[in-house]
């Protein structure tokens, strides 16, 4: 089984409706992210988190929510969709070892498609 | 807003030739810095972590690090077709050592 899943993989939606996407992870990190893609702007950070009482914005926060129901569950929401919000959406999760950031290890992503 | 910048390629080697790819970083005082390999429609996937100046080599992979001129680069040898792929440097953002930025990412073909 994969350590870091996500939900759905491919998901359409209308502008304006509110939706959400989940992550969960097996590896036991506390750190988790939720990044966009978009064609030739590389990973932007929307929202990541150290641990379920600790929430940060990431660059790109307007217009998307987040919640970190555990330690292993990761949630982002679009409150309103809008199409300039179609991307490909990923989920990871990290570990900090003395101090040190370690890797961080990606869910398969969500395809959306804001119509 | 801290940078990091890449080459977005496209970039062209025939196999067996090595493929040489590179990044710059604004951070001056970043000290972790990745490499990671992305599939079109995958998740990223990490190649290299390197976190001292100098070189770091695994199998046929080589990362280089130069934290006096804010640059790290990866050297891929003997290039296999299976290596096309966009590969995307991080660099932590040293005032949070939770966040790492990432590299618009350069695009590398190897050509059988």
């Amino acid at each position: 089984d994969a350590d870091v899943t996500q939900t759905p993989r491919n998901r359409i939606t209308k502008t304006g409706k509110r939706i959400m996407l989940e992550c969960s992870q097996t590896k036991g990190h506390d750190r988790m992210y939720w990044y966009r893609q978009d064609p030739g702007l590389g990973l932007r950070l929307i929202y990541y988190s150290f641990d379920v009482k600790d929430i940060n914005k990431g660059e790109i926060s307007d217009g998307y929510s987040v919640s970190r129901q555990a330690q292993a569950k990761f949630s982002l929401s679009l409150e309103s969709a809008i199409p300039n919000q179609t991307a490909l959406y990923f989920c990871a999760t990290s570990d900090l070892k003395s101090g040190v950031q370690e890797t961080q290890y990606f869910g398969p992503g969500t395809r959306l498609l804001v119509l | 807003q801290k940078e990091v910048e890449q080459n977005s390629g496209p970039l062209s080697v025939p196999e067996g030739a090595i493929a040489s790819l590179n990044c710059t970083y604004s951070d001056r005082v970043s000290q972790s810095f990745f490499w990671y390999r992305q599939y079109s429609g995958k998740s990223p996937e990490l190649i290299m972590s390197i976190y001292s100046n100098g070189d770091k080599e695994d199998g046929r992979f080589t990362a280089q690090l130069n934290k006096a001129s804010q640059y790290v680069s990866l050297l891929i040898r003997d290039s296999q077709p299976s290596d096309s792929a966009t590969y995307l440097c991080a660099v932590n953002e040293e005032a949070s050592y939770d966040k790492v930025i990432f590299g618009p990412g350069t695009s590398l073909s190897v050509i059988p």
